[in-house]
């Protein structure tokens, strides 16, 4: 079954750190290009960020591009999202999600919490 | 403010059908085929329902087709059930700029 696990969300405070992470299995991992998508509570969804398969490429949204680092390790069919600078309109749910052969996600893991707030 | 727009709410009986509208623009959904609609229920992970504008993956209901004219997408559901009560996202790629955007949802309500 392919699945994708996210883990790391917690409470921080503003300007702080975080590092997410998502594992994945049931699929060959380093052949699928990842993505970050976030969910702010009660809200849309908005693309975050995303990694080609073997990490030659990397895109950002605006509201991130210098805050955020997307990596992944595809030893360890994983995918990380580095998050620095941290404000309270980061807060959200974070999913990461496969990009298919197109240009759609699927699937996507269950998310993690972020909440920045002091 | 999402990049693309869509209706707040819609709503239909059950064996009705509903269309949900997402109009972007000529950088997105009017550049090429490349929206996809996503089913979400509350406090799970969105599910890919629609890609490439009409295309169905295997296992979503022949229920649910897409289209598109223009700059505007559409998702339509036929036969609603009380199951496909759901938030409905829209989403376009960007190939300019490598990137993904989608519009604010769409809350269905089976009544």
């Amino acid at each position: 079954e392919v699945q994708l696990v996210e883990s790391g969300g917690g409470l921080v405070q503003p300007g702080g750190s975080l590092r997410l992470s998502c594992a994945a299995s049931g699929f060959i991992f380093s052949s699928y290009s990842m993505n970050w998508v976030r969910q702010a509570p009660g809200k849309g969804l908005i693309w975050v960020s995303y990694i080609s398969s073997h990490s030659d490429s990397t895109y950002y949204a605006d509201s991130v591009k210098g805050r955020f680092t997307i990596s992944r390790d595809n030893a360890k069919n994983s995918l990380y999202l580095q998050m620095n600078s941290l404000r309270g309109e980061d807060t959200a749910v974070y999913y990461c999600a496969r990009k298919t052969s197109g240009h759609w996600f699927d699937p996507w893991g269950q998310g993690t919490l972020v909440t920045v707030s002091s | 403010q999402s990049a693309l727009t869509q209706p707040a709410s819609v709503s239909g009986s059950p064996g009705q059908s509903i269309t949900i509208s997402c109009t972007g623009s000529t950088s997105d959904v009017g550049d090429y085929n490349y929206v996809s609609w996503y089913q979400q229920h509350p406090g799970k992970a969105p599910k890919v329902m629609i890609y490439d504008v009409t295309n169905r993956p295997s296992g979503v209901s022949d229920r649910f087709s897409g289209s598109k004219s223009g700059n505007t997408a559409s998702l339509t559901i036929s036969g609603l059930q009380a199951e496909d009560e759901a938030d409905y996202y829209c989403s376009s790629y960007r190939s300019s700029s490598t990137s993904w955007v989608f519009g604010g949802g769409t809350k269905l309500t089976v009544l």
